[in-house]
C-alpha cells in the first residue's frame, strides 16, 4: 500500500528565514513524486516534481526539494520565504502505471513579518 | 495561463438530493479527475476519465456517483442521493498526458450537505 506523510500540519517561520517541510512516502513500486500548493480560496497549483534524474528539483517561486530514495523523503525548501508563500503545501505520489496521485495530508506554512 | 475552471463555487443542498458538479478541463487536455477533500482530512482520489471512459476508480466511487463529459468541454460529476458525509471541497483536474506531466487542478466546488 502507499502513503505519503506530512509529518507538520502547520509550520510557522519569519519572513526571509529558511524553510523545510517535510514529506516521507512508502511505497511498494517506484513512484512519482509532487509538490502541490493551495493558496486561500484556490485550487492547488504544482510547484516542483521529480519524475527522474537529477535528485535535486527546482520549482516555481523559488522552491526546490530533493528526493532521497534511502530515506524515501521528498523535502521542499526555500531558503528565504516571503509573506506571500503563506498557503497549504500539500506533497503527493503518483505511481508508474496508475494514473493517481496519493496526498500527504498538507503542511501550512504561516510566514510572519 | 489555461485554468481548470469549476462551477459553483460552493453549493449547499439537502440530504437525500442530486447534486452535479461542473467542470471545465483544459481544453487540449486528455486525462480528467475529480478528487475530494472532506474537511481537515486528505486529498482523495475518486476517478479518471479518459477517452470517454472511466479509466480508474477509488472505493469512495460508489453507484452513487457517476461522471459524464457530455460535450466534449463538460466533465461533471453527479452524485444521485447526497448524504451528509459527501460534504467536502470537489477538485476537479486535467492533464495532457498521464501522471507523469502533473495534473492542473481547478479551484474545487465546496459542497455542503445539510
Amino acid at each position: 500500500a502507499q502513503s505519503v506523510t506530512q509529518l507538520d500540519s502547520q509550520v510557522p517561520v519569519f519572513e526571509e528565514a529558511p524553510v523545510e517541510l517535510r514529506c516521507n512516502y512508502s511505497s511498494s513500486v517506484s513512484v512519482y513524486l509532487f509538490w502541490y500548493v493551495q493558496y486561500p480560496n484556490q485550487g492547488l497549483q504544482l510547484l516542483l516534481k521529480y519524475l527522474s534524474g537529477s535528485t535535486l528539483v527546482k520549482g516555481i517561486n523559488g522552491f526546490e526539494a530533493e528526493f532521497n530514495k534511502s530515506q524515501t523523503s521528498f523535502h521542499l525548501r526555500k531558503p528565504s520565504v516571503h509573506i506571500s508563500d503563506t498557503a497549504e503545501y500539500f506533497c503527493a505520489v503518483g505511481l508508474y502505471n496508475f494514473n493517481k496521485f496519493y496526498f500527504g495530508s498538507g503542511t501550512k506554512l504561516n510566514v510572519k513579518p | 495561463e489555461p485554468e481548470v475552471t469549476q462551477t459553483p463555487s460552493h453549493q449547499v443542498t439537502q440530504m437525500g438530493q442530486e447534486v452535479i458538479l461542473r467542470c471545465v478541463p483544459i481544453s487540449n487536455h486528455l486525462y480528467f479527475y475529480w478528487y475530494r477533500q472532506i474537511l481537515g482530512q486528505k486529498v482523495e482520489f475518486l476517478v479518471s476519465f479518459y477517452n470517454n471512459e472511466i479509466s480508474e476508480k477509488s472505493e469512495i466511487f460508489d453507484d452513487q456517483f457517476s461522471v459524464e463529459r457530455p460535450d466534449g468541454s463538460n466533465f461533471t460529476l453527479k452524485i444521485r442521493s447526497t448524504k451528509l458525509e459527501d460534504s467536502a471541497m470537489y477538485f476537479c483536474a486535467s492533464s495532457e498526458q498521464e501522471i507523469g506531466y502533473g495534473y492542473t487542478f481547478g479551484s474545487g466546488t465546496r459542497l455542503t450537505v445539510v
